[in-house]
């Protein structure tokens, strides 16, 4: 089992500022088979990036993914009010797959 | 959309099953996948299963106690939960992959399953 950590937990920003959010793969992940999700309180999970760095359809710009080794980050260039939620990595490369713990970005 | 049903309250080492119903697109096309959601708690991959149902993977925490299947005769993806425990106690989604790949492009509502005496 491929395992994700996420970091930081917490990452306690005002909107415009710039977010930087990490997930370290315990291996090498297939094909960078890894996607970012948003989630907000009371619903589903939003596929934001999948492909370590290709945006899902509809996704803002300034949601960006990036991969170097096992090292993934997903970075929001300026945050609006409706980006404050909590983001997930998964790996969907090696069945079943993973998801990270999570990190949650707040105001 | 895809839409849960089947959760609830059932006791430890009792079993529920969960139905999930996709439309809008050709289900038997896309590898199906279970995710849960402790309460105040991240995602876990439950388990997955491949469009002609021939690939069926689990997180090791449910083997042998849970069962993915599917009726793509009738848009439907299955869990079967027997030995149920508490730490199960979970909403559990139902998500579509994409392309080929066991990626949970679309996501259900989710359904509640809380395991208590």
């Amino acid at each position: 089992e491929i395992v994700l950590t996420q970091s930081p937990g917490t990452l306690s920003l005002s909107p415009g500022e710039r977010a930087t959010l990490s997930c370290r793969a315990s291996q090498s992940i297939s094909s960078s088979y890894l996607a970012w999700f948003q989630q907000k309180p009371d619903q589903s999970p939003r596929l934001l990036i999948y492909g370590a760095s290709s945006r899902a359809t509809g996704i803002p710009d300034r949601f960006s993914g990036s991969a170097s080794g096992t090292d993934f980050t997903l970075t929001i260039s300026r945050l609006e009010p409706e980006d404050f939620a909590v983001y997930y990595c998964q790996q969907y490369g090696s069945s079943p797959g993973t998801f990270g713990g999570g990190t949650k970005v707040e105001i | 959309p895809l839409v849960e049903s089947g959760g609830g309250l059932v006791q430890p080492g009792g079993s529920l099953r969960l139905s999930c119903v996709g439309s809008g697109f050709t289900f038997s096309s896309y590898w199906m996948i279970w995710v849960r959601q402790a309460p105040g708690k991240g995602l876990e991959w439950v388990a997955n299963i491949k469009e002609d149902g021939s690939e069926k993977y689990y997180v090791d925490s449910v083997k042998g106690r849970f069962t993915i299947f599917r009726d793509n005769s009738k848009n439907s993806l299955y869990l079967q939960m027997n030995s149920l425990r508490a730490e199960d106690t979970a909403v559990y989604f139902c998500a579509r992959g994409i392309w080929g790949l066991p990626l949970t492009s679309t996501w259900g509502q989710g359904t509640l399953v809380i395991v208590s005496s």
